[in-house]
């Protein structure tokens, strides 16, 4: 079955640094990614849909300039939490669209990063 | 405003029985809704999905319904085991985006 990788999986941080995230689509190729943020015992809540070779879509209330997408390939998606602070400690998790299925539906997650700002 | 609500935030039942999930939504009108699985702190996993106009849909001991006249799903694990026992999720797609609601965790007893 397709697979995601995120890396890293977890990251312990200082206040004011930034933590790149990698999502990777391992036997597919993905044009759409979509990051999303959960908080613990809420729902996952999208952050911004990201098209290969174009600039990321971010949801209402989401900074763009806080959190940095870049999705240069068919196979890689990054995101970047800059100048991280305590309230950005969360669950980050990518998802991703195989080429061709827009209207399948079905989304091949990653495993998830845990991002703690101390 | 949009929402999304999944009944409960916990269900417990005895192994063998019939785990019911209800997913109710509103202000959305969806192409399809998926159920995921999620276990702690792992991502979620694609289980099934049921488009508009397919009333039923099943995989080996799941069914799904979907009523869009009373905007909800129903998500049924039969012959429930210890290894159900996880977060499901309900997620509605809205212009190929999803939209998840905040899950209903079930932990079956042996």
């Amino acid at each position: 079955g397709a697979v995601v990788s995120q890396h890293p999986s977890w990251v312990i941080c200082k206040s004011g640094t930034s933590v790149k995230i990698e999502c990777r689509s391992l036997d597919f190729q993905a044009t759409t990614m979509f990051w999303y943020r959960q908080f613990p015992k809420q729902s996952l809540m999208l952050m911004a849909t990201s098209n290969e070779g174009s600039k990321a879509t971010y949801e209402q209330g989401v900074e763009k300039d806080k959190f940095l997408i870049n999705h240069a390939s068919l196979t890689l998606s990054t995101l970047t939490v800059t100048s991280a602070h305590p309230e950005d400690s969360s669950f980050y998790i990518c998802s991703a669209r195989a080429k061709g299925q827009i209207n399948t539906g079905e989304l091949f997650f990653g495993e998830g990063s845990r991002l703690t700002v101390l | 405003s949009q929402k999304i609500e999944q009944n409960s935030e916990a269900l417990n039942i005895q192994e063998g029985k019939t785990a019911t999930l209800t997913c109710n939504y509103t202000n959305y009108s969806p192409a399809y809704l998926q159920w995921y699985r999620q276990d702690p702190g792992r991502g979620p996993v694609f289980l099934l999905l049921i488009r508009e106009n397919e009333k039923e849909k099943r995989k080996e001991r799941l069914k799904v319904t979907f009523d869009t006249t009373l905007k909800q799903s129903l998500f049924h694990i039969t012959a429930s085991q210890p290894a159900d026992s996880a977060t499901y999720l309900c997620a509605l797609a809205n212009d190929y985006k999803l939209s998840f609601g905040a899950g209903t965790t079930v932990t079956v007893r042996a």
